[in-house]
């Protein structure tokens, strides 16, 4: 499975587009990328999930370049509630080679959205 | 829809004694995943469920944790005996199929 690597933390101000760059050089061909994001004292939440170019939905997009090498999570206007770690994951999600959804966490991006 | 349903959502014991965690997952959700989380890190699976069956437990300490799904719905996760540690908080998630997971709000453990 591919490791990633993204930044410890960030800090950004209200109203702000945040946008997170997660590296993943090692990405296989079946791979999907996926974002979480998780609030203290609560599980994860998935965000997006992408696998080439661009895919948005109501609260992110994710922008994925040709490589797949790398991928970038972007918050439009952030607001203090955007505050949260951010996980930046790879995985076979369609289960070849007998995959099994496996998600494997790094530390994640503390993002602190100030006022 | 009712989300995955995790308790105790506390608990405290001393180390050398046992701990079971239970959870219960988005109904209809075949695949039931237990991960443990240690403060400033991100989730690590241990054990993930299909239906009943085991698909992979390669990171659960099997000497002294344990875990059973007996019907294919709740689950549980037991700890016996415990270390120090062992505190963390245990998430469980539950998906559908290979695709998104939805996690429970955890159970924290602290062992003294």
């Amino acid at each position: 499975l591919a490791k990633t690597t993204q930044p410890i933390s960030m800090d950004s101000y209200e109203g702000q587009e945040v946008n997170i760059t997660c590296s993943h050089n090692n990405i296989a061909t079946n791979d999907y990328i996926t974002w979480y994001q998780q609030f203290p004292s609560q599980g994860p939440r998935f965000i997006i999930q992408g696998y080439k170019t661009k895919v948005t939905n109501e609260v992110a997009s994710l922008f994925i370049p040709a490589d797949r090498k790398s991928s970038t999570l972007s918050l439009p206007r952030v607001s203090l509630s955007d505050t949260a770690v951010y996980y930046c994951l790879v995985g076979d999600r369609m289960g070849y080679g007998g995959a099994t959804n496996k998600l494997i966490f790094g530390t994640g991006t503390l993002l602190a959205v100030q006022p | 829809e009712a989300g995955v349903a995790q308790s105790p959502r506390y608990k405290i014991i001393e180390k050398r004694q046992s701990v079971a965690f239970w959870c219960n997952p988005i109904s209809g959700h075949a695949t039931l995943y237990w991960y443990q989380q240690i403060l400033g890190q991100g989730p690590k699976l241990l054990i993930q469920f299909q239906n009943n069956g085991v698909v992979d437990d390669s990171q659960l300490p099997k000497d002294r944790f344990s875990a059973e799904r007996l019907k294919g719905v709740d689950s549980t996760l037991k700890i016996q005996p415990a270390k120090l540690e062992d505190s963390a908080v245990y998430l469980c998630a539950s998906s559908g199929g290979l695709e998104t997971q939805y996690f429970g709000p955890g159970t924290r453990l602290l062992v003294l």
